[in-house]
């Protein structure tokens, strides 16, 4: 069956930039979409269509998607970033939705 | 303001079956694809069907297939998850989700707990 790949976790200092990836065969074809979920919160849509913000997103939350990899780029990372992180995408057929396995960013 | 208010979920035991419900508000629901996506305790967010806005088109996630029925009823503005043969890994947090480029709004979910 079709998987979306992250890495488990990711570290990085306040003011720092952090990368999130998500590898997937289907990437070419389908968009990507991020999530954020911070602890014993529900998840909240970061990126949509690979780059897009949605209202209310701030500007250091940025998505870029090349080949079978997307990156969730967050520049001057802050205290509150701190959450998991999700990918998500559909099989080369659309017809099937797929999350990640999830990115735990952890702000030292 | 747009609300997805999930219920239903509860203890069943394995082999049992229970009903979601997601109460949908503040938008126009039957312009939607609504799905659902299931959490397990400690684990990451898995997606399980989806509904397309005339009910002409369903899906399942292969773990659920044959089990679960998703329906939805534009009148009641609401969507529904009848979950069949309940397992012990289908122990989860529900989550109602609309889509609308990306799942942009969720519930705040419904624990469904399946054990003896």
């Amino acid at each position: 069956s079709y998987e979306l790949t992250q890495s488990p976790s990711v570290s990085v200092s306040p003011g720092q930039t952090a990368r999130i990836t998500c590898s997937g065969d289907a990437l070419p074809k389908q968009y990507v979409y991020w999530y954020q979920q911070k602890a014993g919160q529900g998840p909240l849509l970061v990126i949509y269509k690979d780059s897009e913000r949605p209202s209310g997103i701030p500007e250091r939350f940025s998505g870029s998607s090349s080949g079978t990899t997307a990156t969730l780029t967050i520049s001057g990372v802050q205290a509150k970033d701190e959450a998991d992180y999700y990918c998500q995408s559909a099989d080369s057929s659309g017809t099937y939705v797929i999350f990640g396995g999830g990115t735990k960013l952890t702000v030292l | 303001e747009v609300k997805l208010v999930e219920s239903g979920g509860g203890l069943v035991q394995p082999g049992g079956s229970l009903r979601l419900s997601c109460a949908a508000s503040g938008f126009t629901f039957r312009d939607h694809w609504m799905h659902w996506v299931r959490q397990a305790p400690g684990r990451g967010l898995v997606w399980v069907s989806r509904i397309n806005h005339d009910e002409s088109s369903k899906s399942y996630a292969d773990s659920v297939k044959g089990r679960f029925t998703i329906s939805r009823d534009d009148a009641k503005n609401t969507v529904s998850l009848q979950m069949n043969s309940l397992r012990a890994e289908d122990t989860a947090v529900y989550y109602c989700v609309r889509s609308n480029y990306g799942f942009d709004f969720w519930g705040q979910g419904t624990l469904v707990t399946v054990s003896s």
